[in-house]
């Protein structure tokens, strides 16, 4: 089975406060692909982040940072110092190598940052 | 930014009467896909394409039809609307897992209400 599970439907918190989304993923394949996506309240959805299965390392870029273990299935979203501007619905998607390219989608965290 | 444009942005329509979505590309990505987006359901596949003419069915393509004549082109068409098809509808282009592109980008949305 292949599968996407956002536990966290919302969460909310002041501004500056560091925040982790997590993303757990299920799947057989070996190869596959990993993608977080955020989507602010003007409805548009912008891509954030791609990792390979086969590439462990995790990543920063800015303020956000990624955390995938395949130990655990999980590939974990990061915002430290968090800003209004990060309030958004963010997605974690997978992609397995041989499903014609048909991305799962986990349903979706509701980040909202207070100031 | 992706090259992706939808058309119309919003629209609202009628039980029974016919209506066509387009998606426009100048990326000259061979793989399309439609999904809606529902509270509660996330992003579904309704249909997608490998190419001109070559089409495949999504999770949900059930009242959907398309067609893809052009590269750039990619049409969604509800031969007969119903109030369940109210939804939001993306476009994205990507995910050709052969080359570099296999991540997938999005168009802007149509907003579709079905009374």
């Amino acid at each position: 089975a292949q599968k996407v599970t956002q536990a966290q439907t919302e969460i909310s918190v002041v501004e500056k406060e560091d925040v982790t989304l997590d993303c757990v993923y299920e799947t057989r394949d070996t190869t596959y692909y990993l993608f977080w996506y955020k989507q602010p309240p003007s409805g548009e959805l912008v891509f954030l982040i791609r990792r390979n299965s086969f590439d462990e390392q995790n990543e920063i870029s800015g303020r956000y940072s990624w955390n995938f273990q395949k130990s655990t299935s999980s590939f974990n979203f990061t915002i430290t110092a968090s800003q209004v501007v990060d309030s958004a619905v963010y997605f974690c998607a997978l992609l397995n190598a041989g499903n014609n390219r048909k991305l799962i989608w986990g349903l979706g965290t509701s980040l909202a940052v207070n100031p | 930014d992706a090259g992706i444009t939808q058309s119309p942005r919003h629209k609202v329509t009628e039980t029974g009467t016919p209506v066509t979505l387009r998606c426009h590309q100048t990326e000259n990505h061979r793989y399309m896909y439609w999904y809606r987006q529902d509270p509660g359901h996330g992003l579904r596949l309704i249909h997608y394409s490998y190419g001109v003419k070559d089409t495949d069915k999504g999770e949900v393509s059930d009242g959907y039809s398309v067609s893809r004549s052009k590269t750039e082109d990619f049409l969604l068409t509800l031969e007969s609307a119903t109030s369940s098809q109210t939804s939001v509808y993306f476009c994205a282009i990507g995910g050709d897992l052969s080359a570099s592109t296999d991540t997938q980008y999005f168009g802007p949305g149509t907003r579709l209400t079905v009374l």
